[in-house]
């Protein structure tokens, strides 16, 4: 069964960092774009940010809520997605999740679907 | 940005009712849209992606329709275990924003 599991939340103060960790079974990530989703207690789902595979260029993109404090990377030698947050503040207190996005590819085009597959969460609380 | 906007943000139904929410998006979005469930204390589920594609292992009476700007998702003869948060995504563009959730209660 294919799984991922989010860890490294915690409590931290305005102004910290904290480095968040995915770790999949079951599959490879260097073969998927992978996204960053985060949830404030009691809200909805707010996208926060994708790292795309190697057959799209490698890059990232991001919300603009994030961009700028929030870094997405990627160790292949032990197939896990990192998410860095720094320069943290009270709104960025949420479950933070992890998913892998479904693409579509036809004969010159790919779409993007969704995302197939996601983690437990883990809890960030940026608080005093 | 693409804004989507979900209505009815609340619905309560009963077991066996035909249900129905909306999501609609500030400017076009192919079909490129996705929906998700999502219960308490848990990860959101995939449903539907290309806006009526029902993701494997989904149960036949959820279906989605849609295109352009106006999507809906359906389900037929309510269960139990479909009383949950109900959210819409596109993915036509960064940043692949979400709905603000439709919750279905029971009545």
């Amino acid at each position: 069964e294919v799984q991922l599991v989010e860890s490294g939340g915690g409590l931290v103060q305005p102004g910290g960092s904290l480095r968040l960790s995915c770790i999949p079974s079951g599959l490879t990530l260097r073969d998927y774009d992978m996204d960053w989703v985060r949830q404030a207690p009691g809200k909805g789902l707010e996208w926060i940010g994708r790292y795309r595979n190697k057959g799209n260029s490698l890059t990232t993109e991001y919300a603009a809520s994030v961009k700028g404090r929030f870094t997405i990377s990627r160790d292949d030698s032990k197939n896990s997605l990192y998410l860095q947050m720094n320069s943290l503040n009270t709104e960025d207190t949420a479950v933070y999740y992890c998913a892998r996005g479904k693409i579509r590819c036809g004969s010159t085009n790919c779409w993007n679907d969704g995302f197939d597959i996601w983690g437990q969460g883990t809890m960030v609380t940026v608080s005093p | 940005d693409i804004q989507l906007t979900q209505s009815p943000s609340f619905l309560s139904a009963s077991i066996g009712d035909r249900v129905t929410i909306t999501c609609r998006a500030s400017q076009g979005i192919n079909t490129l849209l996705a929906w998700y469930q999502q219960k308490p204390g848990k990860a959101p589920r995939f449903l539907i992606y290309a806006a009526s594609t029902l993701q494997s292992g989904v149960p036949s009476r959820f279906s989605g329709s849609g295109s352009g700007t106006e999507f809906t998702l359906t389900i037929t003869s309510l269960q139990p275990e479909d009383f949950a948060t109900y959210y819409c995504q596109q993915l036509n563009s960064y940043p692949f924003t979400f709905g603000g959730g439709t919750t279905v209660e029971i009545k």
